[in-house]
């Protein structure tokens, strides 16, 4: 079966400019996270989807930062009025119940 | 911040060493997992240990896992070239949702 996918594998965008990023969870798995990392840098958290619950929004850097996930599946992470510290690679994972978490490639975002 | 720190931050070995990383976190947990990473894409998970448990194996793989001290080590024996990738622990958070809160890695390098 197919894993968890992410588009596009990079993207350049211009200071100010919004970015919609896309996760294709596994089919079934009723979590989905998404991370932000730096060059050289650990993970950080930034959002938890569980099933229909409200999602944890606590990582999120600021407000220009959202995100959903559609019928429980596709989420989308949007990013308003870019800025050059929002560059990084952004991953999102999904997992059956909250063990083990499944790592997509990862979205490159790269903002001049 | 990040709940874990590792060290050493990078590791140098020849093939056929053993590779020993530390993990130390700073709240109570429910679980500790370490995951792989090859050239700053998606992770890998590799081995799960729960706060009830003192050791588990994988393959080349040993964790240990001390509640007292807070801190836990990742052994790989017998180490490949294929072995060379950051390493990362991340906790679960006991009470908390099951977020993953991930330390900052340790570059491994093996040298056939």
């Amino acid at each position: 079966g197919a894993g968890v996918s992410q588009s596009p594998s990079n993207k350049v965008t211009e200071k100010g400019k919004d970015v919609e990023l896309r996760c294709d969870p596994i089919s079934g798995h009723t979590a989905l996270y998404w991370y932000r990392q730096s060059l050289g840098q650990g993970l950080e958290f930034l959002i938890y989807f569980q099933g229909n619950s409200a999602p944890d929004k606590s990582g999120l850097p600021s407000d220009r930062f959202s995100a959903e996930r559609t019928g429980g599946s596709v989420s989308t992470l949007t990013i308003q009025r870019t800025q050059q510290e929002d560059s990084a690679v952004y991953l999102c994972a999904s997992s059956p119940g909250g063990i083990e978490q499944f790592f997509g490639p990862g979205t490159r975002l790269t903002v001049l | 911040s990040q709940q874990g720190e590792e060290d050493p931050q990078a590791l140098s070995i020849q093939e056929g060493e053993n590779a020993t990383m530390n993990c130390s976190y700073k709240t109570s947990i429910n679980n500790l997992q370490w995951y792989r990473q090859n050239s700053g894409r998606g992770l890998v998970h590799l081995i799960l240990i729960r706060s009830n448990e003192r050791e588990k194996h994988s393959g080349r793989l040993r964790v240990t896992l001390d509640t007292s001290k807070k801190s836990s080590s990742l052994l790989i024996t017998a180490s490949r070239a294929a072995d060379t990738a950051s390493y990362f622990c991340a906790t679960v958070f006991l009470g908390n949702t099951d977020k993953l809160i991930f330390g900052t890695g340790t570059r491994l390098q093996v040298f056939p």
